[in-house]
């Protein structure tokens, strides 16, 4: 089974700090992808990643950035934390960008105060 | 994004009814797929559909790929308490500005009583 692994479950931290939240998957796939959920919303992509070192944007980048020095590993970082950027952060990994489907994580749910 | 109509955005059943709910966008797709989120957790992949009419079942779960390549429905038969939950279609559209990227529905509560 694929395995997308964040680091923490729960967060919090206060306006102006920098965030990373980190994620990790143990089946060799090229591409992952940084959401965030929000009610009413539904999930929107932040940031992705097809190859180690490559970042795309997605929908919602602004305030926030990527990082992906190894293939297993892909971090999201808000840079000066802000209110509205309290969510549900999801990560997920896949194998090909067309065709095949994105596995998730459990998700972080962060609250900037 | 643009996100996906689905429908009905909940549904109340009792224990045992079979559950019906469905995607549609303007937007051709090449693949379909469906997720569950239980209260917490990330979505869980249910089933996943990559060819026009294709229908593909998951133990009670079975999702049919829309023949106009516009639409996919996931039915969930004799359903029990732990079908509760948030299921989620997702689609990868065709055109080549939206490489990598899914569209997302916003996601059907179900709730089941005894």
């Amino acid at each position: 089974d694929v395995k997308v692994t964040q680091s923490s479950r729960y967060l919090v931290k206060r306006t102006g700090e920098k965030v990373f939240l980190e994620c990790v998957q143990d089946m060799d796939h090229e591409n992952m992808f940084w959401y965030r959920q929000d009610p009413g919303l539904g999930l929107r992509l932040i940031y992705f990643s097809y190859d180690v070192k490559m970042k795309e944007k997605g929908d919602i980048p602004e305030g926030y950035s990527v990082s992906r020095e190894k293939k297993e590993r892909f971090s999201l970082i808000l840079e000066s934390a802000s209110t509205n950027q309290t969510s549900m952060y999801l990560c997920a990994s896949s194998w090909g960008l067309v065709t095949q489907p994105q596995h998730f994580g459990d998700g972080t749910r962060l609250s900037i105060l | 994004g643009q996100q996906l109509n689905q429908s009905p955005q909940s549904m109340f059943i009792q224990e045992g009814e079979d559950v019906s709910m469905n995607c549609t966008s303007s937007s051709i797709f090449n693949t379909w797929l469906w997720y569950k989120q239980d209260p917490g957790e990330g979505p869980v992949l249910l089933i996943a559909l990559y060819k026009a009419g294709e229908l593909t079942s998951n133990g009670r779960l079975t999702a049919q790929f829309g023949i106009t390549r516009k639409d996919s429905f996931l039915n969930i038969s004799a359903s029990i308490p732990s079908d509760v939950g948030i299921y989620f279609c997702a689609g990868q559209p065709m055109t080549t500005d939206s490489w990598g990227k899914l569209q997302f529905g916003a996601g059907t509560q179900v709730v089941v009583t005894p």
